[in-house]
This record gives structure tokens, sequence and C-alpha cells, in this order.
């Protein structure tokens, strides 16, 4: 089984500021996906980005990146340039990748509430 | 292009009662998850619908069942309501075939309360 931590119960930055989120996972498996969603007070869950666990290069969506050290299992997210309508729970997820085509069951971490301040 | 909607928004049940809750994928999604979240967790699988079966199931007891339909929406249905049972249960749905497959997209959840 695949267990997804994230050690950052609550975070709080200033406005503008670029903040880091950790997650680290442990599991058995070689092929494998994970994910940074996004889950602001409307509870709607936001894909923020994705990264599969055979490429090296590092995920980017204009100022959201990871830094995804696979030896280490370890799947970080940083936000540059903070903004207001950053302030959300930021969830870490894990999924197996599979032969079979179609997605398999995400395992997800406790979250870290990020706070942007003004 | 509409994303994944469900329906209820809200629903309050007490122990002992069924309910059933109902999820409608994105667009061109064929695939159907159920999570449970708890207040304060992160969301917990469920189960997984393709193809009108049950594909996976996490670890969850036989009260909680699931239907998909041949137009791929999904219900969600708890027997036997527990206090424990009380929970934002969301939908997330995913493409088969080439591309972002793997990348589940959720709805706005149900809220439901048990009393």
């Amino acid at each position: 089984a695949q267990t997804v931590t994230q050690s950052q119960p609550e975070m709080s930055v200033q406005e503008a500021e670029t903040v880091t989120l950790s997650c680290t996972y442990d599991t058995s498996e070689n092929n494998y996906y994970l994910f940074w969603y996004k889950q602001p007070p409307s509870r709607q869950m936001i894909l923020v980005i994705r990264q599969e666990a055979y490429k090296q290069q590092n995920a980017t969506e204009n100022r959201f990146s990871v830094n995804f050290q696979k030896a280490a299992k370890s799947f970080s997210l940083k936000i540059s340039d903070s903004q207001l309508g950053d302030t959300a729970m930021y969830f870490c997820a894990f999924m197996k990748g599979d032969s079979g085509g179609g997605a398999d069951g995400l395992t997800f971490g406790k979250g870290t509430h990020l706070i942007i301040q003004p | 292009d509409a994303g994944v909607t469900q329906s209820p928004t809200h629903l309050i049940k007490t122990r002992g009662q069924q309910v059933t809750l109902r999820c409608s994928p994105k667009s061109g999604h064929d695939t159907v998850s159920w999570y449970q979240q708890a207040l304060g967790q992160g969301p917990q699988f469920i189960f997984q619908y393709y193809e009108e079966e049950e594909r996976q199931r996490g670890n969850f007891p036989d009260r909680f069942s699931g239907h998909q339909f041949p137009n791929y929406s999904s219900e969600l249905n708890v027997n036997a309501l527990l206090l424990g049972d009380s929970a934002l249960y969301l939908c997330a749905s995913s493409p088969t075939g080439a591309g972002h497959y793997h990348t589940q997209y959720f709805g706005p959840g149900t809220r439901l309360t048990v009393l």
C-alpha cells in the first residue's frame, strides 16, 4: 500500500513571496504519477500540477513548479509570486500506474493549509 | 464544456437510513471514481467505475455500493448510515486512452450529514 505524508499542517506567507510545500511518499511501485491538488473554501478540488515518475524533468505550470526527487521519494510544490487567490488547502496525491488503461485510485496526504497574507 | 457535476449539494439523513449521491462526468470521460473526505482530512478512495463495472475498490465496507450507467454517469449508495459517514463525498472523472488519462478531475462534492 502507498502512503503520502505532508508534514506541514499550515503555512503562512506574504503576498508575492515564494513558498514551498513538502510531500513525501512511500511505495514499492516503479511506475506511478504524482499530483498536487488545491481545495479552496469552495471545496472544489482543482488540479494544480502532475508529474510522471518516469520523467526526470520537473513539471511546471506558470507560477507552480515541483521538485521531484524519485530516489528520496519527495515531491515538493513551489509557488512563486504568491497571490491572495492561492489561499487554500493543498493536497499531494499518488496514483499507481497500470498497464490496462484508465486511471487508478488516488492516495492523498492530509493536506497543508496555505494562507497568503496581504 | 461542462465539468464534473454532482447532486445534491447538501444532504441530511438520520442513522440507519440509506442515501444515493449522483455524479455526471466531464464530457469525454468514461471513468468515475468516488472519494470520502472527512473534515480536516484528505480524501479516501471508495471505488472506481469503468464500463459499468466496479474496477477498483478502496477499504470501505459493503454498505457502500455504486453503479455506472451507459452514459457514464454514476451513483454512490450508502446503506445503514452511521454517524461516521458524515463527510464530503467527491466524484472524479477521467478519460481512457492516450494522453493524460491518469488525471482525475473533481466535482464540487456532496456534503452528507448523518444525525
